[in-house]
């Protein structure tokens, strides 16, 4: 089936470890994005890319770095995780960045929690 | 700074209608969407405005008044499935998407 598959679904995970959260999308869209989202807050953005080999910095980057170097994958990385981070985590993509009207395809979520 | 406000929840009945409202400040335009999401699930898309006016798709209707900074999402015929909570988002003028906190719809029978 043809989309965004995220993995793990979820996680639960000690403080300072190290984790990274995987995405991949088939629809060989160009932008991809990572959110959190949190109970009462809006998705906000973390990290996002345009296209392959290029990466920004989103609303809340910090402790969280990405890398993009295909199409298809677009992996977030936390370094030392803190309980702050507990959190759904939505990886997104969409086929023009800079598109007005552009529709973003949502990842099924990964639920962790920072213990 | 950029802000979507948009009720926390609304509760309305089988087979009626709903409005639920957005407004929003944010540095410049560049579209307007409504998301729908299932509990623990993904958001899925379900409409996009860029122009002033009514969009209609089915049962559900989105409105925007760009001098107003107001958005509206119009649900029809309400059905149980509809239960969920309708994300606001708006592009800004760097075409990141801003968005609300979102609305939970409780439809009653």
């Amino acid at each position: 089936i043809a989309g965004i598959t995220q993995a793990p679904t979820s996680q639960i995970l000690a403080a300072g470890r190290r984790m990274t959260l995987r995405c991949t999308q088939d629809m060989r869209h160009n932008a991809m994005y990572w959110y959190r989202q949190d109970l009462g807050l809006g998705l906000r953005l973390i990290h996002y890319s345009n296209t392959a080999g290029t990466t920004g910095k989103g609303e809340v980057p910090d402790g969280y770095s990405v890398s993009r170097a295909n199409t298809d994958d677009f992996p977030l990385t936390l370094a030392s995780a803190v309980p702050s981070q507990t959190s759904v985590y939505f990886c997104a993509s969409s086929d023009s960045p800079g598109g007005m009207g552009t529709e973003a395809f949502f990842g099924q979520g990964t639920r962790l929690t920072v213990v | 700074g950029q802000n979507i406000d948009q009720p926390t929840e609304m509760t309305a009945t089988e087979g009626a209608i709903v409005q639920i409202n957005c407004t929003y400040q944010t540095s410049g335009f560049n579209g307007l969407f409504w998301y729908q999401q299932h509990a623990g699930e993904a958001p899925t898309f379900l409409s996009y405005n860029v122009l002033d006016g009514l969009e209609e798709k089915g049962r559900f209707s989105s409105f925007l008044s760009r001098s107003k900074g107001y958005s509206y999402l119009l649900l029809k015929e309400l059905q149980m499935k509809d239960s969920a909570s309708y994300l606001c988002a708006v592009q800004d003028s760097n075409y990141q998407l801003i968005w609300g906190a979102g609305t939970k719809l409780i439809i009653k029978p």
